[in-house]
């Protein structure tokens, strides 16, 4: 059984920029979600994908969008990246969205804005 | 708000020691709670979980017991090994089942 990947693991943009990170959910997994890791600090909830429709998000800014697709892979864009975008992207999966669905994380993408 | 409280690391024992490391947390309602851990340069790992109050979580020697009466989730382990170096997260769950909340994190370091 394949886990959660996420791609690239590295990623160097400047300001202003746009950025699209992939994640593959673990098989079976319908639900994904996506968290922000600053440096030294706890993952941050961006938002989550259920069944291709956004089914939560954290407060962040509009800039940071995502899709789902028909095989729950999923995709998050960030616009006009800013210098504290500078993160580790974390993608989660799940067999659902209950509170017993436990979200298994991908290894994450390390993105540095200059 | 939904929130989690952990102890403030760097916790530095030696091998073999019994490691405690406290989490409460503040919810409305019956969230599952969750021990993650990172290694360096790694994502997060699920070591434990409990979903309902009283349920005790347990893997590779780890333990934490769900307490309604006291809003916490400690870990402990009776016997700690260099390979337990790490960033440890304590987290919940909100009954909508969408956002995990995470605690800021706990780094261990074990010495031989």
């Amino acid at each position: 059984e394949t886990g959660v990947t996420q791609s690239p693991t590295h990623l160097i943009k400047t300001r202003g920029q746009q950025v699209t990170l992939r994640c593959s959910s673990q098989s079976g997994h319908n639900t994904v979600s996506w968290y922000q890791q600053a440096l030294g600090q706890g993952p941050q909830f961006i938002f989550q994908y259920y069944r291709e429709e956004e089914n939560g998000r954290g407060n962040f800014p509009p800039r940071f969008s995502g899709l789902q697709f028909p095989n729950y892979s999923s995709e998050l864009n960030v616009n006009a990246l800013e210098l504290d975008d500078s993160a580790l992207y974390l993608c989660a999966s799940s067999l659902g969205t209950g509170k017993t669905d436990t979200q298994y994380f991908g290894p994450g993408t390390r993105l540095t804005v200059l | 708000g939904d929130s989690v409280t952990q102890m403030e690391g760097p916790v530095t024992l030696s091998e073999e020691a019994f490691l405690t490391i406290n989490c409460t947390y503040t919810a409305t309602g019956y969230p599952s709670l969750f021990w993650y851990v990172q290694y360096p340069g790694e994502g997060l790992q699920l070591l434990l979980k409990a979903t309902k109050a009283d349920d005790k979580g347990s893997n590779k020697g780890f333990e934490a017991t769900y307490r309604k009466e006291t809003t916490s989730f400690h870990l402990e382990k009776g016997s700690v090994q260099v390979s337990d170096s790490a960033v440890y997260f304590c987290a919940l769950l909100r009954e909508s089942g969408t956002a995990l909340i995470f605690g800021k994190g706990t780094t261990l370091s074990v010495s031989s």
